[in-house]
């Protein structure tokens, strides 16, 4: 069964670094998305992207935070300079289909991520 | 009024029992409401999903029910079983995201 794949599984960094979150969503997905859970609680939007661009944005997703699809496979969020705050499990998901029109989403299993 | 807001936090059901798990939200423009199952260190996935121009939608074991105009919706998990345990969350489309509650870790006991 395909699935979106998450690279690295887990990252430490120090606050100050920059990381990036790799994600390679289903291949005939179109939509992409970020999502982030702190520990024992909700899962909360990020971004979503679309056709090469932002096609929404939480307010969490500030100046820090980037998101790219540099070779049509992998889609990779960048944390600039990352903050205590910013430990969190991060979910990449996908669908083939925007979610007006039906579509599921798929998540990957996720990237924890703790800064020190 | 972009929350979602799920009860309770917790719950702990015998085998071979019923799970409610209840959610309400605000914003009348939310149009699809998925309910995700997430397993400690998996990723969410999607358990079953409904519209608000049906009441209750059915799938195995899983049923949501909806009530448009209490702003409400609900998982009832039939013959629970340990392999259910996990945490639940209900979910409220809007425009290009999911909003999530903050999820009912459920636990069924043999």
């Amino acid at each position: 069964e395909p699935e979106v794949t998450q690279t690295p599984s887990h990252q430490v960094t120090q606050m100050g670094q920059e990381v990036i979150l790799r994600c390679v969503p289903i291949s005939n997905h179109l939509y992409f998305y970020w999502y982030r859970q702190i520990l024992g609680q909700k899962v909360e939007f990020l971004v979503s992207f679309y056709n090469n661009e932002i096609s929404e944005k939480s307010e969490i997703f500030d100046d820090q935070f980037s998101v790219e699809r540099p070779d049509g496979s992998n889609f990779t969020l960048k944390i600039r300079s990352t903050k205590l705050e910013d430990s969190a499990m991060y979910f990449c998901a996908s669908s083939e289909l925007a979610q007006a029109s039906g579509g599921e989403l798929f998540f990957g299993e996720g990237s924890r991520l703790t800064v020190l | 009024q972009q929350q979602v807001k799920q009860s309770p936090q917790s719950l702990i059901v015998q085998k071979g029992g019923i799970s409610i798990i209840n959610c309400a939200y605000e914003n009348t423009a939310f149009d699809y409401f998925p309910w995700y199952q997430q397993f400690p260190g998996k990723g969410p996935a999607l358990l079953i999903a409904i519209r608000p121009d049906v009441s209750e939608k059915k799938e195995g074991r899983f049923t949501i029910s909806f009530n448009k105009s209490a702003k409400q919706f609900s998982l009832h998990i039939m013959d629970s079983q340990p392999g259910d345990s996990a945490t639940y969350f209900c979910a409220a489309y809007n425009t290009d995201k999911l909003i999530f509650g903050t999820g009912t870790r459920l636990q069924v006991f043999p």
